[in-house]
């Protein structure tokens, strides 16, 4: 079935960087646009930023713009979410979430498969 | 502060019908973009519940349902189920003279009395 999984928890000094994978399965992995999308405890949704999986091309909100980075490896189906210069702020959870619609980063796509979600800890 | 409005909360008895609105902007919704609901239940992530406005992806009951006019959106939910307590977020895409973006609301809460 399609899944998207995730790497595992992470605990991170401020200053440090973590870096998250997502592992896709099931589908085309170069067909389907990648975004990422946090949520800090408690609160709502945040979008940071999205990937093609095919080219390799990436567009990020102006809030992260400077210490996030998306790549992928298209031999293990992966795209991977680095932030660096961490801060307490930065506690949350973090989403890669499939945009729907093969092949296109059409803003009216539903974001149609989601990974479990990976809790990182900026602390201390 | 999101950029699409969403009321903090929203309560009804089992079997009654809630609404949650979702209002934007003409940058946003206004400009005819698309609105999509998700729903998280607790410890869980988020998972598709209205795609386009007003379709149900397969699986999800037709108790659930949307609609969008002029610059807000509304999830309406019939026949109130306790599974149905959960988050709620519209989303959309947002596109201004500061850039475009993919955005939500800032949620709402929905407890089954």
């Amino acid at each position: 079935q399609v899944q998207l999984v995730q790497s595992g928890a992470e605990v991170k000094k401020p200053g440090a960087s973590v870096k998250v994978s997502c592992k896709a399965s099931g589908y085309t992995f170069t067909s389907y646009y990648m975004h990422w999308v946090r949520q800090a405890p408690g609160q709502g949704l945040e979008w940071m930023g999205i990937i093609n999986p095919s080219g390799g091309s990436t567009s990020y909100a102006q809030k992260f713009q400077g210490r996030v980075t998306m790549t992928r490896d298209t031999s293990t189906s992966t795209v991977y979410m680095e932030l660096s210069s961490l801060r307490s702020e930065d506690t949350a959870v973090y989403y890669c979430a499939r945009l729907s619609g093969r092949g296109s980063s059409s803003p009216d796509a539903a974001f149609d498969i989601w990974g479990q979600g990976t809790m990182v800890t900026v602390s201390s | 502060q999101s950029v699409l409005t969403q009321p903090p909360s929203v309560s009804g008895a089992p079997g009654q019908r809630v609404t949650i609105s979702c209002t934007g902007s003409s940058s946003n919704i206004g400009a005819g973009y698309d609105v999509h609901w998700y729903q998280q239940l607790p410890g869980t992530a988020p998972k598709l519940l209205i795609y386009g406005n007003s379709n149900r992806p397969s699986g999800v009951p037709d108790r659930f349902s949307g609609s969008k006019s002029g610059t807000s959106a509304s999830l309406a939910i019939t026949g109130l189920q306790a599974e149905d307590e959960a988050d709620y977020y519209c989303q959309s895409y947002d596109s201004s003279l500061s850039g475009s973006d993919w955005v939500f609301g800032g949620g709402t809460k929905l407890t089954v009395l």
